[in-house]
């Protein structure tokens, strides 16, 4: 299975932007590349998924890198209730489709 | 609101006990999951149903028994589990496909003693 690596954890002052890699170098043509999160004591949440191209919207933006080895979330201006666990994902047939959730990167936003 | 309620929230059982979770979704979706969610580890799949029939079991222990009546309904029965088995135990519901959304309940935090 292809996988995804992401930092521990990252800090980000609020009202910034907050960018966050993600790496997937044996990602297959075929992957889909989803961001879940999960804020304390809840459930995760979708974010964002994109194939090729760079996706918006209301939440956060996807850029994905040309080669597709790489990737990065924005979050366009952290607030405190951005302060979560933040998932990079690879979706596809060869997965069945399932979602198969790494560590995460721990985002933490100070006032 | 996610759409996705589990109940109970929290549950404290003894290892000789049998209990169950409870999931219920209101989102007209025909795929469930559970999750298991153990202290500083990543979520784990652990069942999978499309449209009522279980399409994947992740190696699960026998004393975990899930039923699907119906594609809104999802239970966990629970019996004999070890202090190991303490989590976090999400449910989660979704259109069947690879760009489907997956939306995720509370979750029932859950502690063998």
């Amino acid at each position: 299975d292809a996988k995804t690596t992401q930092p521990n954890s990252m800090e980000s002052n609020e009202e910034e932007p907050v960018h966050l890699p993600c790496n997937h170098s044996t990602i297959s043509g075929t992957d889909y590349i989803h961001w879940y999160r999960q804020l304390p004591s809840q459930g995760p949440e979708y974010v964002i998924h994109g194939l090729t191209s760079n996706v918006n919207n209301r939440m956060a933006s996807l850029a994905i890198a040309e080669d597709r080895k790489s990737s990065t979330l924005i979050l366009h201006r952290a607030t405190l209730r951005d302060a979560a666990v933040y998932y990079c994902i690879l979706r596809g047939v060869n997965q069945g489709g399932k979602l198969i959730f790494g560590q995460g990167t721990e985002l933490s936003v100070k006032p | 609101e996610t759409g996705v309620t589990q109940t109970p929230r929290h549950l404290v059982m003894g290892m000789t006990n049998k209990k169950s979770l409870k999931c219920e979704q209101h989102l007209g979706h025909n795929a469930m999951y559970w999750y298991k969610q153990s202290a500083k580890k990543p979520l784990e799949l652990m069942f999978v149903y499309n449209f009522k029939e279980q399409t994947e079991n992740n190696s699960v222990p026998s004393r975990f028994s899930p039923e699907c009546p119906n594609s809104s309904h999802l239970f966990l029965h629970l019996h004999t589990l070890q202090p190991e088995d303490s989590a976090l135990y999400l449910c989660a519901s979704s259109i069947p496909g690879i760009t489907d959304t997956q939306y995720f309940g509370p979750g029932t935090r859950l502690t063998v003693l």
